[in-house]
Formats: C-alpha cells, structure tokens, sequence
C-alpha cells in the first residue's frame, strides 16, 4: 500500500517568509508526528497528534512554528518568518495506534533552504 | 529521562567482512529500541525494532541486534557486508514515558570499501 507522503519534496525559500509543509499518512493511521533533521541537531521531534486528543506541541522550537491535522489525516506544518536556521529537513511519521512500541513508518522528507 | 549514544559517528568495511554498528540507551523503563537506515536522500526505513521479547532481533537484509538490559545495549551486526549497506544507521529509543516520541541517536554512517 502507498507509504507516507510529503510535499514540497524541496522548498526554497526567502529569510522572513512563511512556508507550509504537507504530510500524507499512511491511511488508517491515527498518530502522525513531525521531526526536523538538520546538521548541527541531528533527527529531533518537534508535534505530535493522536487522534482527536490534544496535540503534543513539546518540540516545537519557536513559536513561529504550528502545525495542525484535519481530519484525522493530513497534516500542514507551517513556519512564519522563516529564519536560516530553520533549514533543514523536515521528516513526517505516522503509526497505527501511537503507542510508544509501535513502529513509524516515515515519510521522504521536505527539504527547506532558507535563503 | 532517555537517551541513546552511538560510539561510532563512522564506521568503514571492506566488502563481505561483518559489520558492528554499535548504541548504548539510557531508559528509566523497559524500551523499545530500533534501528532505521537512511540511504542518501532518502527517507528512513525501518531495520528492525526489539520490544521486549526475543532479546536478538533479526531484522531486514541480514541484519540483526541484540539486545543486552545488563550493558544497555543494542548493537547492530552483519555478518557479511553488502556495498548496498552503505548509508547512514540511527539507533532510536522509545519509552513508556514519552508517548510514542522517539529519541534518536546522532548516526553512523557506515562505508562499505570494495
């Protein structure tokens, strides 16, 4: 079956723009977390939603960051007035269930050049 | 509060001799631990994962990791390397206490020589 899709595969962008990264999980999938992969950080977590509940928004560096998902599937995390430290790749995941022994399955990543 | 250390940022073999990829974990519970793989630009794909049961776990592509409570560890071995294990390996943690987030160790790039 289709695995966990994300759009733009590459995004350039200028310093001070927003920018929207999208995350389709694997369908059924009811957890669906974000991760940022950079040089200097390595792979961190940034949001994570399960379901209907709350989202856990512990990672998220700036408040500059958000991130929603509607519907129960895709999800949009959006960064307002991109800085260059914000480049990076940002990785999606989902699981089945959430739990903290399920596997997650990753997307291909979106890679942000900020400029 | 988890952590997980990779000893090795690089590790490189010659062609058909065994590959040790090693990780040490720190957990205040009992974990699940995973290896994924990353090749160059491409996503991360799942090696194998240890979630209490058998303390060796073989995963895809002829590797394996066993897992060791009394050393805290979960080494990643091969018997026989392959030019396409090229790439780079996380070691990842995963606790009770941290819903579902994973921890990720800073990688190895493993280089295979011909």
């Amino acid at each position: 079956g289709a695995g966990v899709s994300q759009s733009p595969s590459n995004k350039v962008t200028e310093k001070g723009k927003d920018v929207e990264l999208r995350c389709d999980p694997i369908s059924g999938h009811t957890a669906l977390y974000w991760y940022r992969q950079s040089l200097g950080q390595g792979l961190e977590f940034l949001i994570y939603f399960q379901g209907n509940s709350a989202p856990d928004k512990s990672g998220l560096p700036s408040d500059r960051f958000s991130a929603e998902r509607t519907g129960g599937s895709v999800s949009t995390l959006t960064i307002q007035r991109t800085q260059q430290e914000d480049s990076a790749v940002y990785l999606c995941a989902s699981s089945s269930d959430g739990s903290w022994a399920e596997t997650q399955y990753f997307g291909p990543g979106t890679r942000l050049l900020v400029l | 509060a988890q952590s997980v250390t990779q000893l090795d940022s690089h590790v490189s073999v010659s062609e058909g001799t065994p590959v040790l990829l090693r990780c040490n974990y720190s957990s205040s519970y009992s974990p699940s631990l995973f290896w994924y793989v990353q090749h160059p630009n491409k996503g991360l794909q799942l090696l194998l994962k240890y979630t209490s049961a058998a303390t060796l776990v073989k995963g895809i592509n002829g590797f394996e990791a066993e897992f060791k409570k009394s050393e805290t560890s979960f080494h990643l071995t091969k018997p026989s390397a392959h030019m396409s294990d090229a790439a780079e390996y996380f070691c990842v943690v995963s606790d009770p206490g941290n819903t579902g987030k994973l921890i990720f160790g800073q990688g190895t790039t493993l280089q295979v020589k011909p």
